[in-house]
């Protein structure tokens, strides 16, 4: 059975600070990774996908890593701004079971 | 493209009752659609999916005669948490695949329901 965790599970930092987010996954046998963004009591926001074949994806300030074979991958926010303020959730595609498995997700705030 | 609507986007129930949400793609034909639950600061647990036309496939441990779901149409399907108590208050989203493609799921606003 897939597990996702996510560390840490909280994380606060001053405004212009980069900052790493961490996920890893016990089944290393999946199809791709999401990394999510939920504000509070809304629904998901898809931030970048990395297929299994990849290594890393950007968008913007933002760089999710993937190393399949030790079931890990990474998040990457330069220069935060409160507006970066959220929930942040990863997920992983099993293909076997063919459906998404969440981890815990870390809550970022981002202070001025 | 690709958006999925809920509705309603929240709903307090009496503890008993029975309540009914939605989910709708508004700009593309679901052939699958997924329906998840929320506790308060954990994460999305998967409760089943549903596919055009066909039963649902629940997660195990879920109760599939309390969640009742229906998927009557490529563009709706619909959750009904019956005799609601307290403990199925939660945060409920929904979200939609478009093919075979289930890796891109498109994601619902989500749905606050309480249960007095």
């Amino acid at each position: 059975k897939q597990e996702v965790t996510q560390i840490p599970a909280a994380l606060s930092v001053p405004e212009g600070e980069n900052l790493v987010l961490n996920c890893s996954f016990t089944d290393s046998a999946i199809y791709n990774l999401q990394w999510f963004r939920q504000d509070p009591g809304k629904g998901l926001t898809s931030l970048l996908l990395i297929q299994s074949s990849q290594r890393e994806q950007t968008s913007g300030r933002l760089n999710a890593s993937l190393d399949k074979s030790s079931g890990r991958s990474t998040l990457y926010i330069a220069a935060s701004q409160p507006g970066d303020s959220a929930t942040y959730l990863c997920a992983v595609f099993t293909g076997t079971a063919s459906k998404l498995t969440f981890g815990t997700g870390t809550r970022l705030q981002v202070t001025l | 493209g690709a958006v999925v609507s809920q509705h309603p986007s929240r709903v307090i129930c009496k503890s008993g009752t029975s309540v009914k949400i939605e989910c709708r793609s508004l700009d593309f034909q679901a052939t699958t659609m997924f329906w998840y639950r929320q506790f308060p600061k954990q994460s999305l647990m998967l409760m089943a999916t549903s596919n055009e036309g066909s039963k649902a496939t629940y997660e195990q441990g879920v109760e599939k005669d309390k969640f009742l779901i229906n998927h009557a149409s490529l563009t709706l399907s619909t959750l009904t948490v019956t005799s609601a108590h307290p403990e199925d208050s939660s945060f409920y989203i929904c979200s939609a695949i478009s093919g075979s493609r289930a890796d891109t799921q498109y994601f619902g606003p989500g749905t606050r329901l309480t249960v007095l």
